[in-house]
């Protein structure tokens, strides 16, 4: 079963622009990790969010964690061609479950 | 070179084969996984090792098995291949718990 899901699945934005990704879950968690995919390769880790924390940031990224409405959000500032990827949220219990993802897409 | 190797990475296979997916990693962790990736429905968990000695099912384990032959070698094996596990496979690692996993590229398998 699918942990956290992602909001929304697909989305296309022009260079410049902030891509905000959202991410909502079921039960509670010890943190909760965003990664990138770029189209066949491997996942990469982004940032790792712990669930006493708020918000956090790494270079233009920002992600926020609301544990109590069991959402997060993963804002990209300024984005760049080189970001278009899929972007999966995925909460940690022990192991990790992962979100369907959002594609992104950000057009020169 | 890569931390997480995976081979193959790409397979063709047929029904009913037996099929060992490869992992190694450079990275010096204990914990490692194997997940599988279908279009649309993200990655999921179906096993993984928390040290050399340890094994535990994921969510979706059947029709698949594992071997931890040491530190740094983690393999999955589909012993009797159907055509619904085609799907991409990836292997990644960790050093312990609440840590960010590393993954290898892949492994694309189609099962004919």
């Amino acid at each position: 079963s699918q942990q956290g899901e992602e909001d929304p699945q697909a989305l296309s934005i022009q260079e410049g622009e902030n891509a905000t990704m959202n991410c909502s879950y079921k039960t509670s968690i010890n943190n909760l990790q965003w990664y990138r995919q770029n189209s066949g390769r491997g996942l990469v880790h982004l940032i790792l969010i712990r669930s006493n924390e708020r918000e956090k940031h790494s270079g233009r990224l920002r992600v926020t964690l609301d544990t109590s409405k069991k959402s997060s959000s993963l804002l990209i500032t300024a984005s760049r061609a080189a970001d278009t990827a899929s972007y999966f949220c995925a909460t940690d219990l022990g192991t990790l479950t992962f979100g369907k993802g959002t594609m992104l897409l950000v057009s020169p | 070179d890569a931390d997480v190797t995976q081979t193959p990475r790409n397979r063709i296979t047929k029904t009913g084969k037996r099929i060992m997916l490869e992992c190694s990693q450079t990275k010096g962790h204990d914990r490692m996984y194997w997940y599988r990736q279908d279009p649309g429905l993200g990655l999921r968990l179906i096993y993984y090792s928390f040290d050399v000695k340890d094994i535990n099912k994921g969510e979706i384990s059947d029709g698949y098995s594992v071997s931890r032959q040491a530190q740094a070698k983690f393999s999955l094996s589909l012993e009797s291949a159907i055509p619904n596990q085609t799907a991409l496979y990836f292997c990644a690692t960790s050093d312990f718990g609440n840590q960010p996993q590393h993954f290898g590229d892949g492994t694309r398998l189609s099962i004919l």
